[in-house]
């Protein structure tokens, strides 16, 4: 069946610092891809996505690729800030059948000033 | 006002009792999906629903059921609650085929004692 598997955590980072979480699938077909971030207190809320291989989704100074040749979807940025601290979940979804999300385990994400 | 919404935020309840959890939505999307959150384990997906006639379970369904009241709401029930099921429970909607995003609620955490 479908699978995601993403960098555990916790991840602290200092602010300004570059960011990388790991995020490898295994799927049927062509999956879409997702990266979701549930701040504290609050539901999950998509950050980017990519629908096809190559495809880059890019929100807010993050960026992941679509990469069908390794089967991944790594997230990154830059110079990250206070603000971004979170929990970040990896998702794929199928596109037939039920449509419906797998996520990862989440990685929790501290940023320190 | 938020588009997904959930009742109740925070429920603490003992072993046996009934509970029942609401999801509205103001976004006009036909599919509803019911999903629980465990630490470490990401999203569990347990109904969804592609219209108030199409119900269907998901992987983890045992010990829940859903009622699909309007377009709009969609209620997942315990009947006889048990301490496993204490988790954080997300309700979110899709408008596929338009995107294929799904929308969060803020969630409802839930205690069983």
């Amino acid at each position: 069946g479908d699978s995601v598997t993403q960098m555990e955590g916790p991840v602290t980072l200092s602010e300004e610092a570059f960011l990388t979480i790991n995020c490898t699938y295994t799927a049927t077909g062509y999956p879409s891809l997702f990266w979701y971030v549930q701040y504290p207190g609050e539901g999950l809320q998509l950050l980017l996505k990519a629908t096809k291989a190559d495809d880059k989704g890019s929100n807010k100074g993050f960026e992941a690729t679509y990469r069908k040749e390794t089967t991944s979807f790594h997230l990154e940025k830059g110079s990250v800030q206070v603000s971004d601290s979170a929990v970040y979940f990896c998702a794929l979804r199928t596109n037939f059948g039920n449509e419906k999300l797998t996520f990862g385990t989440g990685t929790r994400l501290t940023i320190i000033p | 006002d938020a588009d997904v919404t959930q009742t109740p935020r925070n429920r603490i309840t003992k072993t046996g009792k009934r509970i029942m959890l609401e999801c509205s939505q103001t976004k006009g999307h036909d599919r509803m999906y019911w999903y629980r959150q465990d630490p470490g384990l990401g999203l569990q997906l347990i109904y969804y629903s592609f219209d108030v006639k199409d119900i269907n379970k998901g992987e983890i369904s045992d010990g829940y059921s859903v009622s699909r009241q309007a377009q709009a709401k969609f209620s997942l029930s315990l009947e006889s609650a048990i301490p496993n099921q204490t988790a954080l429970y997300f309700c979110a909607t899709s408008d596929f085929p338009r995107t294929n995003e799904q929308f969060f609620g803020p969630g409802t955490r839930l205690t069983v004692l």
